[in-house]
């Protein structure tokens, strides 16, 4: 049973826009939000979080936003740039405390299009 | 500074052979976490290390896995018997602080079992 599920597997978008990805979840214990990027032949890196006290956290180009009613997060990308092309997963953390377990969804690949 | 190294990046081996996979964690990291990643799917958990206390082995999935972590530092995960569902890319991160500080990945270790 997926508790992360990004239920996009792909986009593609062009240059210079908006990219919109997004990840829902099941568990309400959920309290802290990730976004890593990857590319091919490396190990995810870290991109962006979200704390569950918030709703909207931004990182130069990079905004997290979080609705905790709907269960539901995403991660905008302005503007697109073609090195932004990699595999995004959401991952989300709750009960544990310091031993707590990420729980990954499946990853969206973008694409983006010069 | 040196990030999460890895070794070796790819390795092959027949079913039924035993393979060690090896970690270097980032210097002064004290969590340090194996996951692997099968063909089209999200990252599972393997095990993770916390300083001096006993390690979480929930995610291993069978009795042929095990994993130690030597003087705090350097991680080695054994598979045994090989099969070959096995294969796949075994993820090591490690983390410096509480569990709202990111993991940071190595390359990972692409397994190959034939």
């Amino acid at each position: 049973d997926q508790q992360v599920k990004q239920n996009s597997p792909s986009l593609s978008v062009q240059e210079g826009r908006i990219s919109i990805l997004n990840c829902d979840y099941t568990n309400s214990m959920f309290d802290y939000f990730l976004w890593y990027k990857k590319y091919p032949a490396e190990g995810p890196t870290f991109l962006i979080s979200i704390s569950s006290i918030k709703d909207k956290n931004e990182d130069g180009r990079f905004t997290v936003f979080l609705n905790k009613s709907a269960k539901h997060l995403s991660l905008h990308i302005v503007p697109s740039q073609p090195g932004d092309s990699a595999v995004y997963f959401c991952a989300a953390s709750g009960e544990g405390g310091n031993n707590r377990k990420l729980i990954w969804g499946l990853g969206t690949s973008l694409a983006v299009n010069p | 500074g040196a990030g999460v190294s890895q070794s070796p990046s790819n390795k092959v081996t027949e079913k039924g052979k035993d393979v060690e996979l090896r970690c270097d964690p980032i210097s002064g990291h004290t969590a340090l976490y194996w996951y692997r990643q099968s063909l089209g799917q999200g990252l599972e958990f393997l095990i993770y290390f916390q300083g001096n206390s006993a390690p979480d082995k929930s995610g291993l999935p069978s009795d042929r896995f095990s994993a130690e972590r030597t003087g705090g530092s350097v991680s080695t995960l054994t598979i045994q018997r090989t099969q070959q569902e096995d294969s796949a890319v075994y993820l090591c991160a490690s983390r410096e602080g509480p569990y709202n500080s990111p993991l940071h990945f190595g390359n990972g270790t692409r397994l190959t079992v034939t």
